[in-house]
């Protein structure tokens, strides 16, 4: 059963361009988290989406910073416009269904470095 | 802010149980305590979690008082490889995990 993939595992981009960075959650999982790592930081959560469905959204930016999970295919962080301070590792989980008593496995990381 | 107290760096010897606390006096009583740690530069793996009994699996146990407001983590043989931060979670519901500053756990060879 293979876990939660990422990639890219590591990004480079210039200031003002665009981040994508794709997930695919375990088999048979429908919930997908993302969280960001700044360096020597601890994680923070951003968004938790179902399939189709923004269920919380309250640790994302309010600009340049969008999330999707499309009923086919992988759940999608979107970062327009980066910024130095975008720098981090950005990582993704999965859960089968709501976290209460349920376990989110995490994936090994994309990490973007905006140069 | 995370609603669990860690401290925030612990030594064990290689080949010693390493016993590790944590604080979640204001846990609510449908919320589990969850066990995660990072290995540098990795993503977060799970380890164990609970809600009222003890728990053991084959990475550790999981020892929560009657009162759930704290817990111990046990790895019964601590390995270089078990150097890492260590997060205590507690939650549940829409807002996924929500991560502290964690433990650094330094096993001694």
């Amino acid at each position: 059963n293979a876990g939660v993939m990422q990639n890219p595992r590591h990004l480079v981009r210039r200031r003002g361009q665009e981040a994508r960075l794709r997930c695919s959650p375990m088999k048979g999982h429908s919930h997908v988290y993302w969280y960001r790592q700044l360096p020597e930081e601890g994680l923070k959560f951003m968004v938790y989406l179902q399939k189709e469905n923004i269920i919380d959204e309250s640790g994302m930016p309010k600009e340049r910073f969008s999330a999707e999970f499309p009923k086919e295919g992988p759940s999608i962080l979107r970062i327009q416009q980066v910024v130095r301070g975008d720098s981090a590792a950005y990582f993704c989980a999965s859960s089968r269904d709501r976290v209460d008593g349920n376990t989110i496995y995490f994936g090994e990381g994309s990490w973007l470095t905006v140069v | 802010d995370a609603k669990t107290t860690q401290p925030p760096s612990m030594d064990c010897a290689e080949g010693r149980a390493a016993n590790l606390p944590c604080n979640h006096s204001t846990i609510s009583g449908n919320e589990y305590v969850y066990w995660y740690r990072q290995i540098h530069s990795q993503g977060p793996q799970y380890i164990i979690h609970g809600l009222k009994n003890n728990e053991t699996n084959e990475m550790a146990s999981l020892i929560i008082t009657e009162d759930r407001k704290s817990s111990t983590l046990i790895l019964p043989h601590a390995t270089l490889r078990d150097t890492a931060v260590y997060y205590c979670i507690s939650g549940g519901g829409a807002d996924g995990l929500t991560f502290g500053k964690g433990t650094h756990l330094i096993i001694q060879p």
